[in-house]
């Protein structure tokens, strides 16, 4: 069964500091990844996926994530946090040509940037 | 080309009144998901539709819970007699291919008095 752990419930970062907010999965085979950004009462915007390539991925707003498939991560980070990163953040998972398996979010990391 | 829309966006029932939200994906899209996120959870997913057919419904409760996507017109989540227990938020998103990103639309907030 595919799985994910967002182990922080919330990360507090000071503004112009780099953020990180963890993510490890569990899939058999290879791993599709994503994060995804929710502001209150909005819906999830898509920010960055790993399908294959580079383990560095880049994706919207300044952010990145690194997929390390030793550890089974997928850490989304940002060099300098700015006040308007805070939200909710999730990473999903789905496993790679495994037919109609659905995606599988992890519970979600707030994150705070205080000024 | 507009995102992901749902209606309406917030919705009161009563105990036992039908619930019926609405979703039209992004053009060209032709699979749907359906998601219920409660407070300070994650999304859980509840179905996936292609056009006329039912892909996968594995999340979706097997009584009072359906789900189509007719060949016209928006995809429908139907929860039948409505209890305290379905409020929460529902989220639809599309993607033109299965391996693909979803794209989310803003959530249609049910809440049952």
């Amino acid at each position: 069964a595919q799985s994910v752990a967002q182990p922080e419930d919330q990360v507090n970062v000071a503004e112009g500091n780099p953020l990180t907010v963890k993510c490890t999965y569990s899939v058999s085979g290879n791993p599709y990844l994503f994060w995804y950004v929710q502001y209150p009462n909005r819906g999830l915007q898509f920010l960055l996926k790993y399908i294959t390539g580079d383990n560095l991925v880049k994706g919207s707003y300044g952010f990145e994530a690194e997929f390390n498939k030793s550890q089974t991560s997928f850490h989304l980070k940002k060099p300098s946090a700015l006040v308007s990163d805070s939200a909710l953040y999730f990473c999903a998972v789905r496993a790679a040509h495994s037919g109609n398996t659905p995606l599988v979010f992890g519970k979600g990391t707030r994150l705070s940037v205080i000024a | 080309n507009a995102g992901v829309m749902q209606n309406p966006r917030h919705l009161v029932r009563r105990r036992g009144q039908e619930a019926r939200l609405r979703c039209s994906p992004m053009k060209g899209h032709s699979h749907v998901y359906w998601y219920r996120q409660l407070p300070e959870e994650g999304l859980k997913f509840m179905v996936y539709l292609q056009k006329e057919n039912i892909i996968d419904e594995s999340g979706m409760p097997k009584e009072r819970f359906s789900a189509e996507f007719p060949k016209e017109g928006p995809s429908i989540l139907r929860i039948q007699q409505v209890v305290r227990g379905d409020s929460a938020a529902y989220f639809c998103a599309s993607s033109p291919f299965r391996e693909d990103e979803q794209f989310f639309g803003p959530g249609t907030r049910l809440t049952v008095l």
